[in-house]
């Protein structure tokens, strides 16, 4: 089934050590998101890639980046990790440069920082 | 500002019962609304959108603009209505879309 992969489900790191988070696509989409998701909050957006070009929300920390090598593949890389970036982080994608296209999300990777 | 409000944390009713899960948003232009679901171990998806005016798995929802709503409806809920439900606002202009989440509304139907 096509869809949207993220992984690990699971990450574990320390205070101040990188980490990389991955989402893959199998929908062929243009367009791939990044959200965070603290515990009992709504899911917020860091970024997106409409293909190449990288947007960044204007409240999004120095500490997050994000990669796109190909359209397939997206990285959410945390530079250095403190305690309140602990949540899960939800991949998303959506097909078409149309605000109202539909996005699918994956199963999220629940970051633990300790 | 945009922002999106769901006012309950959590909603519980019995199998059969009517379900309203309440949204109201604010936003400056043309809303574009949505609402999401999370059953328990599943991922966010799309139950249905404003645009569209269907009926997905029963539910409903119809945009207000005079009272800023978007609830989501259901005449009779089901043991297998029970999940996260979010309602979402797409905002941004030109390539892409900016979903604004609200809070989130667990549903809860018991037997």
């Amino acid at each position: 089934d096509a869809m949207v992969i993220q992984n690990p489900r699971y990450q574990v790191t320390q205070f101040g050590k990188p980490v990389t988070l991955s989402c893959s696509q199998t929908l062929n989409h243009n367009v791939m998101y990044w959200y965070q998701q603290k515990s009992s909050q709504a899911p917020k957006l860091l970024f997106h890639y409409y293909d190449k070009d990288f947007n960044n929300e204007a409240d999004t920390p120095d500490n997050f980046q994000s990669r796109r090598p190909n359209t397939s593949f997206c990285f959410l890389d945390i530079r250095s990790p403190g305690l309140g970036d602990a949540a899960m982080y939800l991949c998303a994608t959506s097909r078409r440069a149309i605000s109202t296209d539909t996005q699918y999300f994956g199963p999220g990777t629940r970051l633990t920082v300790l | 500002a945009q922002r999106v409000t769901q006012p309950e944390k959590l909603l519980s009713v019995f199998k059969g019962a009517p379900v309203e899960l309440k949204c109201n948003y604010s936003y400056s232009g043309s809303p574009e609304l949505f609402w999401y679901v999370q059953y328990s171990r599943q991922r966010l998806q799309l139950l249905l959108r404003h645009i569209s005016r269907e009926s997905i798995k029963g539910f409903t929802a119809d945009l207000n603009k005079g009272e800023t709503s978007f609830h989501l409806k259901k005449p009779f809920a089901q043991e297998e209505d029970s999940a996260m439900y979010y309602c979402a606002l797409i905002t941004g202009s030109g390539n892409t879309g900016k979903l604004i989440f609200g809070q989130g509304t667990t549903l809860q139907v018991k037997p």
